[in-house]
């Protein structure tokens, strides 16, 4: 089975402060993405990434960045906090062709104060 | 551009009533089409999918057809369960290269 994994399922921050968001798959799966899920809206993209190194904008990024390190790792950084980011952040990988469908990990609730 | 409407919750049904919940889509190509279900506490999870016009996706005695001719990708269940209570979010993908996913629909299911 697929696993996708999250580093907290809750997190509490302050405004201003740097957070880390870590997610990591064990199905050697290219492609990986962040989004959040607020009520009423949906998951929305924040960013994805088709390889090691390789990102790209989704709808939502301003206030987020991303890292690729390494091909099992996508982290989400926010880099100063704001009270507007409290959310669920939810990560996804998926492998295709052979595979479209795409492997959500357990999330994180973020709260920022 | 691509997007998914699907029906506003939240939907409150009793055991062993009939579950339809609505989802269309516009799309510029030729989408995959999913079902996707969040139990409570949880990450997204596959429940079915369809890849091309008339195929009918099927798990767990939920039901969704792909229809072309009416941009649609309705979930169906015959007789819901308590356990069936989650939020439900239909999804589509182009090319595999971005998935879009509807706003979610709650699911109650009381005994």
């Amino acid at each position: 089975d697929v696993k996708v994994t999250q580093s907290s399922r809750y997190l509490v921050k302050r405004t201003g402060e740097k957070v880390f968001l870590e997610c990591v798959q064990d199905m050697d799966h290219e492609n990986m993405f962040w989004y959040r899920q607020d009520p009423g809206l949906g998951l929305r993209l924040i960013y994805f990434s088709y390889d090691v190194k390789m990102k790209e904008k989704g709808d939502i990024p301003e206030g987020y960045s991303v890292s690729r390190e390494k091909k099992e790792r996508f982290s989400l950084i926010l880099e100063s906090a704001s009270t507007n980011q409290t959310s669920m952040y939810l990560c996804a990988s998926f492998e295709r062709p052979r595979l479209n469908e795409q492997f959500f990990g357990p999330g994180t609730r973020l709260t920022v104060l | 551009g691509d997007s998914v409407t699907q029906m506003e919750g939240p939907v409150t049904l009793s055991e062993e009533a009939f579950l339809t919940i609505n989802c269309t889509y516009t799309a510029t190509g030729y989408p995959s089409l999913f079902w996707y279900v969040q139990y409570p506490g949880e990450g997204l999870q596959l429940l079915l999918k369809a890849t091309k016009a008339d195929d009918k996706g099927s798990n767990k005695g939920f039901e969704a057809t792909y229809r072309k001719e009416t941009t649609s990708f309705h979930l169906e269940k015959g007789s819901v369960q308590v356990s069936d209570s989650a939020v439900y979010f239909c999804a589509l993908s182009v090319a595999g290269n971005q998935f879009y996913f509807g706003t979610g629909t709650s699911l109650t299911v009381i005994p």
